[in-house]
């Protein structure tokens, strides 16, 4: 069994301040991880996976996470917010390997920016 | 460039009446998938064709159905929408086979019931 947990569901920084949202994960076998982002009213865009290569993943617009096995931590994190990052982040994990129904999805985290 | 696209973006349907949502794919994924998305909740997955093979969750209602003719189609059907069938649905497909394969999702479409 398999499951994610985003420990905040709403995040408000000020723009050009950093950027935390939290995910711990428990997975039975080697976990693939991911990161989505949406905007309203669109799809999931992926930023960044970690498919059990370098521990720190660096995805598109300036995201990067940490995959932190001893305390089962996935956060995602950016040096700099941007107003157009608001949105809703999910934290995504899969079996190794992805397999075709393995995904599970927290619960999601909405992230505000301050101007 | 390569990529997943829902037709209608917003449809709007009469309670009862039957409706299908479609999704097509360039990306020659081997999995297909339909997620109902109700507003601030995660994804959840309805159903998913690998290949040709039909895989329905535990808890999917009878009322919702999919096909997938080929490759790159896959369209989901609702027999009889009731109120509680308004949400955004989702599609997505990946490659199943490459190790951490992600999901690659489609805009949405945004279903009313009225």
């Amino acid at each position: 069994a398999q499951s994610v947990t985003q420990l905040d569901s709403h995040v408000s920084v000020s723009e050009g301040t950093p950027v935390l949202l939290r995910c711990n994960y428990s997975s039975s076998y080697s976990p693939s991880l991911f990161w989505y982002v949406q905007h309203p009213n669109k799809g999931l865009q992926l930023l960044l996976k970690y498919t059990s290569a370098a521990t720190l993943v660096k995805g598109i617009n300036g995201f990067e996470a940490e995959f932190k096995k001893s305390e089962t931590s996935f956060h995602l994190t950016k040096p700099s917010a941007h107003m157009s990052d608001a949105a809703e982040y999910f934290c995504v994990v899969s079996q190794t390997g992805g397999g075709a129904d393995g995904l599970t999805f927290g619960k999601g985290t909405h992230l505000i920016i301050q101007p | 460039d390569a990529m997943v696209i829902q037709n209608p973006r917003y449809q709007v349907t009469q309670f009862g009446k039957p409706v299908t949502l479609s999704c097509s794919q360039t990306l020659n994924h081997n999995v297909m998938y339909w997620y109902q998305q109700k507003s601030s909740q995660a994804p959840k997955l309805l159903f998913h064709y690998y290949d040709k093979d039909f895989n329905n969750e535990a808890d999917t209602p009878d009322n919702f159905q999919s096909r997938r003719p080929n490759t790159s189609f896959c369209f989901l059907d609702i027999r009889s929408p009731g109120l509680g069938d308004a949400a955004m649905y989702l599609c997505a497909t990946s490659f199943l086979g490459l190790a951490g394969s992600e999901q690659y999702f489609g805009p949405g479409t945004r279903l009313t019931v009225t």
